[in-house]
Formats: structure tokens, C-alpha cells, sequence
């Protein structure tokens, strides 16, 4: 069972470069999450998709665009890569909204040089 | 507004012994639930336990339980007999009809053989 799947699992960019994650769930869930993931600020919420076709901002938007291409599939891009963008990255997927458990991918390990 | 709190950067417990993970959550929803996820080195994010906020009984799943307070808005974890492989960053997260997963800062776990 593949679940939720990142690619790639870890990327070197240079300031200013530009790159979009992906993210596939095999599960048929509606929902669907990205997150960074920081020293000593767990994980916060960048967007969400709450079902195909729709996208929402979460706590850290700034620097990030989503596209929600199918049920399947909800892709994260950074136009222009900035060092404050070094992070873990986290793909998710839910069945429904909020009341059951969100799978994750294994996480982007991303680096803005 | 929606946030969860973990006071508790690093615990450590003795193999064998029982330690409790701290969490305070607050949000303004009435229908939510409540989740441990557990991150090991792999980095892979695994549930541990889930609560509905609506059920007064306090979830269980074999050494792991939770002391759920709603009033106080507690939700802690208590692992028992603890293993080296109970080793890992736990998360507390709080989930509404807002659809979100909101994580708290982590506490990392040691185990001491």
C-alpha cells in the first residue's frame, strides 16, 4: 500500500529558483494538507484542500502556491525559494474533514541556499 | 481561532516505567477531536491515539492512554511500560469542522535502557 507519496524525498535550491512538490494518496480521501515542519514550531499548515476543487490558507501561506490537480493529487510550488523556506516538508491526506486520522508522506527534506 | 500547546520540550523515562505527555489545546469549535501522532528518527508521522471530544471515555490503545479533560481542556498521553522503540517527538493536534489538523510543538522522548 503506497498511501501518501512526496516527491522528492530531498532538494537543494538556490535563492530565488523555483520548485513544486508532489503529492499523490492513493486512498481515495477527500481532504487533503501541506505542512512544514520546523525546530521547535511542530508542524504548521501552509494550505489545505478540503475536497477537489477547493483550496484554503492555513497559518503560513506567504511564499507558497497549491493546486488541487485531481482527488488524487495536491501539489505545492515556491515561486521564488528564500532561505527562511529550509524546512521539512509534509504532505497529508484525509477521508473527511478533520474527524479521523490524516495520513503523511515520509516529508521533503528542502534546502534554500 | 484553534491552538494546541505542549509545555514539555524533552521528557525522559526509565525502560519499563510510565510517563505522561502534557497538552492543552483551546478552540472555539464544539465538535472536534484529538490525536498523538508519534515521529520517530524516519521521520514518518504515525497516529498513536485518537479522541473524540464528544465521548467522556478516555481512549486506549494497549500501553498508550489519554487523560482527557475536556473542562480543562487537557488531553494528555500516558505510555506504560515503556520501550526503547517508544523513543521519538510526540505531537498533540486538535482537528475541527474547519478541517484543519493543528499541531502542537512536540515533545521529545528518550527512553533509558
Amino acid at each position: 500500500n503506497a498511501g501518501v507519496t512526496q516527491t522528492p524525498k530531498f532538494q537543494v535550491l538556490k535563492t530565488g529558483q523555483s520548485m513544486t512538490l508532489q503529492c499523490a494518496q492513493d486512498m481515495n480521501h477527500n481532504s487533503m494538507y501541506w505542512y512544514r515542519q520546523d525546530p521547535g514550531m511542530g508542524l504548521r499548515l501552509i494550505y489545505y484542500s478540503a475536497s477537489e476543487g477547493t483550496t484554503d490558507k492555513g497559518e503560513v501561506p506567504n511564499g507558497y502556491n497549491v493546486s488541487r490537480l485531481n482527488k488524487r493529487e495536491f501539489s505545492l510550488r515556491l515561486e521564488s525559494a528564500a532561505p527562511s523556506q529550509t524546512s521539512v516538508y509534509f504532505c497529508a491526506s484525509s477521508p473527511k474533514a478533520g474527524n479521523t486520522e490524516a495520513f503523511f508522506g515520509q516529508g521533503t527534506r528542502l534546502t534554500v541556499v | 481561532a484553534q491552538t494546541v500547546t505542549q509545555s514539555q520540550p524533552e521528557m525522559s523515562v526509565q525502560e519499563a516505567e510510565t510517563v505522561t505527555l502534557s497538552c492543552t489545546y483551546d478552540t472555539s469549535e464544539s465538535d472536534y477531536y484529538l490525536f498523538w501522532y508519534k515521529q520517530p528518527p524516519s521521520r514518518q508521522m504515525i497516529l498513536v491515539i485518537r479522541q473524540e471530544a464528544y465521548k467522556q471515555q478516555n481512549a486506549t490503545e494497549n500501553r498508550f492512554s489519554v487523560n482527557f479533560q475536556k473542562a480543562a481542556k487537557s488531553f494528555s498521553l500516558k505510555i506504560s511500560d515503556s520501550q526503547l522503540g517508544d523513543a521519538a517527538m510526540y505531537f498533540c493536534a486538535c482537528s475541527s469542522g474547519t478541517y484543519k489538523y493543528i499541531f502542537g510543538t512536540g515533545t521529545r522522548l528518550k527512553v533509558l535502557a
